[in-house]
């Protein structure tokens, strides 16, 4: 199975809005980690977020992460159209293993 | 640099041809992966290579898979003979350290894809 989980599965929001993703996880981790893919392109790294730690900011993307819950947040403020593109969170400890994604469409 | 290389960027082939997928990694990066992403099963990791040499290959589905990297600027992964369930989008991503083992392992970056068709 597979080591991160994101939820939903598909969202969908209007320009301006706010995006948030969640990722679940079932083992012990080193870091975590969230990623991007354009349609039909490679993954694209966006942050990384070690497990002593509980939140962090780059840009537009805030992401938290519980490890008592097992479960990684990821909010994109303010999306844009740019910003559709499919969200990947990646568990770092042992192995990485990704999750199936969410996939994300933000309507002009 | 030029980033993660990979070829062919698409392959169509036939049922029990042999595939071989090629990667160029990002020069001075140690750790290199080969992962294959499907509808059904997501991305999958395959195998990973530090220094040239094989860490896990746990994830090679089977036999017919192989993977081997002569140097460190060149991977190759080879499917022989190719089944249509082999059909996906093969990706390589390199690494500067990847340990799994520590809160700082860093980002993978990843090459555009080769998208495999087997007929």
């Amino acid at each position: 199975s597979q080591q991160g989980e994101e939820d939903p599965q598909a969202l969908s929001i209007q320009e301006g809005e706010n995006a948030t993703m969640n990722c679940s996880y079932k083992t012990s981790i080193n870091n975590l980690q969230w990623y991007r893919q354009n349609s039909g392109r490679g993954l694209v790294h966006l942050i990384l977020i070690r497990s002593n730690e509980r939140e962090k900011h780059s840009g537009r993307l805030r992401v938290t992460l519980d490890t008592s819950k097992k479960s990684s947040s990821l909010l994109i403020t303010a999306s844009r159209a740019a910003d559709t593109a499919s969200y990947f969170c990646a568990a770092w400890g042992g192995k990485s293993t990704f999750g199936d994604g969410t996939t994300l469409t933000v309507k002009p | 640099d030029a980033g993660v290389i990979q070829s062919p960027r698409h392959e169509v082939t036939e049922m029990g041809q042999e595939v071989t997928l090629r990667c160029k990694p990002i020069s001075g990066h140690d750790y290199l992966f080969w992962y294959r992403q499907t509808m059904m099963r997501g991305l999958e990791l395959l195998i990973y290579f530090n220094n040239n040499v094989p860490i896990d290959d746990s994830g090679m589905p089977e036999d017919r898979f192989s993977a081997k990297m002569p140097n460190a600027s060149f991977s190759t992964l080879k499917i022989q003979p190719s089944e249509p369930r082999d059909s996906a989008v093969y990706f390589c991503a390199s690494s500067l350290v990847i340990t799994f083992q520590t809160s700082s392992d860093g980002e993978l970056f990843f090459g555009e894809g080769s998208r495999l068709t087997v007929l």
